[in-house]
């Protein structure tokens, strides 16, 4: 049974708008949150992380809030620009070295 | 810089044969990473490292062998294929954060198991 899920497969915004990316996940101990970027053909790349102990991180156009008691956690991106068109995996870390991944969101930006 | 590199980067066995998957890595990082993805399915940690001449099993093990004889590569070995085995692999190294590791990913190998 998946701990982290990603429920939307796919989200298309107009370039300038905001993008909202969702996650939700069911296990209470997990400590890390963390969002990765995937273009085709390439593996994923480290975006943007979130500590349980913070609701929000910021890091110049990307924003991920963390609810703990949903269990849910979002990605903002604003204003969306079409570079950010790719897949969008969260994961989440129980103390160890194992992180869990959701299935994905591809999020095309409409120019 | 190279970053992690995957070798082969597409590959086609039939049912029972061997292979093994390479993984390299030039930033000097203890921990490397095998994942596989399936439709459907977030990546999934089949075995990882935390340093040369270690390795542990992650979630999804079975049918699977690893090695760490240096710390700049991990092999994935697949010792008898089976058509489930069929996937996208990706392989990373780790970098400490403050708290948690970065993964690096390499850029995958596709396998298909016929």
């Amino acid at each position: 049974d998946q701990q982290v899920k990603q429920n939307s497969p796919s989200l298309s915004v107009q370039e300038g708008r905001i993008s909202i990316l969702n996650c939700d996940y069911t296990n209470s101990m997990f400590d890390y949150f963390l969002w990765y970027k995937k273009y085709p053909a390439e593996g994923p790349t480290f975006l943007i992380s979130i500590s349980s102990i913070k609701d929000k991180n910021e890091d110049g156009r990307f924003t991920v809030f963390l609810n703990k008691s949903a269990k849910h956690l979002s990605l903002h991106i604003v204003p969306s620009q079409p570079g950010d068109s790719a897949v969008y995996f969260c994961a989440a870390r129980e103390t160890g070295n194992q992180f869990y991944f959701g299935t994905g969101t591809s999020l095309t930006v409409i120019p | 810089n190279a970053g992690v590199t995957q070798t082969p980067k597409f590959r086609v066995l039939k049912t029972g044969q061997s292979m093994t998957l390479l993984c390299a890595q030039d930033m000097n990082h203890e921990y490397m990473y095998w994942y596989r993805q399936d439709p459907g399915m977030g990546l999934r940690l089949i075995h990882y490292s935390v340093g040369e001449g270690t390795t542990a099993k992650g979630e999804v093990p079975d049918g699977y062998n690893v090695s760490r004889l240096k710390k700049q590569n991990f092999l994935l070995g697949l010792e008898s294929a089976a058509p489930s085995q069929t996937s996208v692999y990706f392989c990373a190294s780790g970098r400490p954060r403050r708290g948690w590791t970065e993964a690096f990913f390499g850029q995958g190998t596709r396998l298909t198991v016929v």
